[in-house]
């Protein structure tokens, strides 16, 4: 499975759109990017996924740059509760199993 | 609530004692994960298991653990004499069968560990 970096910690204005950021360069051609999220004393969230095309649903867009070594989640209207730790994993269609690999993480403070 | 169900959701044990946590998931689903995850790190994958098959297991997973899913819906995981590195947040995840395009994992809010 492709690696993905994060940048550790980001903050956002409540109202405000949040967009988080990961790098996977070394993505292949048939590896998905899924999105998760872990509010404090939760298990992980899913949120959305995408293979190379744009995506949107209730709560997040996932916007993928062209060449797929890039992908940006977009939170149109942060609240409070959208305060956690956000994880982008990229899973190959083939994985064994379906085991995602987490990495660190994303933690987004939404401040009032 | 996303349907997956952990107990209990803590547990104190003295080092070398045994404890057995138990992972309730999604009726419907046949597929069950367990998640190991410690403080500031992200999950890390232990054991899945279709149905009551357990198909695979991570190095993680020394020979003091063990997990089963008997009659492929609940699912308990064993720590035999527990030692205090094995202190974290132990979390189920279940789905169902995934495909290319789709593996989505729900979560239980995890059984807390603390190894004293």
């Amino acid at each position: 499975d492709a690696k993905t970096t994060q940048p550790p910690s980001m903050d956002c204005a409540e109202g405000r759109a949040a967009n988080l950021p990961c790098n996977h360069s070394t993505i292949s051609g048939n590896e998905y990017v899924y999105w998760y999220r872990q509010i404090h004393s939760q298990g992980p969230q899913y949120i959305i996924h995408g293979l190379k095309n744009n995506e949107t649903n209730e709560m997040a867009s996932l916007i993928i740059t062209e060449d797929r070594k890039s992908s940006t989640l977009i939170l149109p209207h942060a609240t409070l509760r959208d305060t956690a730790v956000y994880y982008c994993i990229v899973s190959h269609r083939d994985n064994q199993g379906g085991k995602l690999i987490f990495g660190q993480g994303t933690e987004l403070s939404v401040k009032p | 609530d996303t349907g997956v169900s952990q107990n209990p959701r803590h547990k104190i044990t003295k080092r070398g004692q045994n404890v057995t946590f138990r992972c309730d998931p999604i009726s419907e689903h046949n597929r069950l994960y367990w998640y190991r995850q410690t403080l500031g790190q992200g999950p890390e994958f232990l054991t899945y298991f279709q149905n009551e098959a357990q198909l695979e297991k991570s190095r993680l997973l020394s020979d003091r653990f063990s997990a089963e899913r008997p009659k492929g819906s609940f699912s308990t995981l064993e720590i035999q004499r527990t030692e205090q590195g094995d202190s974290a947040m132990y979390l189920c995840a279940s789905s169902s069968q995934p495909t290319i395009a789709k593996n989505i994992q729900y979560f239980g809010a995890g059984t807390r560990l603390s190894v004293l």
